[in-house]
């Protein structure tokens, strides 16, 4: 069974940029949470979407969004990109309560 | 209430050493406490999991040990290698659906 797919792998932006990153769960898993990963902060949850719906919402400024298809791939979106925005951003899909990471898109600001 | 704290921050261990991480959480609504190990580049990968009605979990070399009095629990490496470098996070999960994670454990195995 494919793991958790996370695309693009690598992103360099500009400040004031947006960037859309995209996330294919695992088969049949419909629960997927996003989270932000950085040296100083550790993981810090964003959202998390089941059947289309934000179920949670971490304490993220409105520059963050997200959504969820109807395939349970989700997407995640940074309007207005700050340099403190520079981190891995992680998606993680679930089936119960097993959460399963995937490789992270590294998001560079300049 | 939602924190989980981690300790330590860091960890160097002797090959075939144990390396023991800890970790203690406020909220009593998590249900759920994974570890996950974390290599350079690489997304967290469960490791272990336990539910509160459990004391201990061991699989393989890795043991989760549980306090739920004293709202603990932790991860034992036995027979520590090399391999087992990584950092390691622990969690808590409630029912809405939102993980809490520590702050991770960098963990160095010496050959």
């Amino acid at each position: 069974k494919a793991g958790v797919t996370q695309t693009p792998r690598y992103l360099i932006k500009t400040r004031g940029q947006q960037v859309t990153l995209s996330c294919s769960p695992i088969s049949g898993h419909r629960s997927v949470s996003w989270y932000q990963q950085t040296p100083g902060q550790g993981l810090q949850f964003l959202f998390e979407y089941f059947s289309e719906t934000q179920r949670n919402k971490g304490n993220f400024p409105g520059r963050f969004s997200g959504r969820q298809f109807s395939n349970s791939r989700s997407e995640m979106n940074v309007s207005t990109l700050e340099l403190g925005d520079s981190a891995l951003y992680l998606c993680a899909s679930s089936l119960g309560d097993e959460q399963f990471f995937g490789p992270g898109t590294r998001l560079t600001v300049l | 209430q939602q924190q989980v704290k981690q300790s330590p921050q860091s960890l160097i261990v002797q090959k075939g050493g144990i390396s023991i991480i800890n970790c203690a959480y406020e909220n009593t609504a998590f249900d759920y406490f994974p570890w996950y190990q974390q290599f350079p580049g690489k997304g967290p990968a469960l490791l272990i999991a336990i539910r509160p009605d459990v004391s201990e979990k061991k699989e393989g070399r890795f043991t989760i040990s549980f306090n739920k009095s004293a709202k603990q629990f932790s991860l034992h490496i036995m027979d520590s290698q090399p391999g087992d470098s990584a950092t390691y996070f622990c969690a808590g999960l409630s029912g809405t659906y939102k993980y809490i994670f520590g702050t991770g454990t960098r963990l160095k195995v010496l050959a």
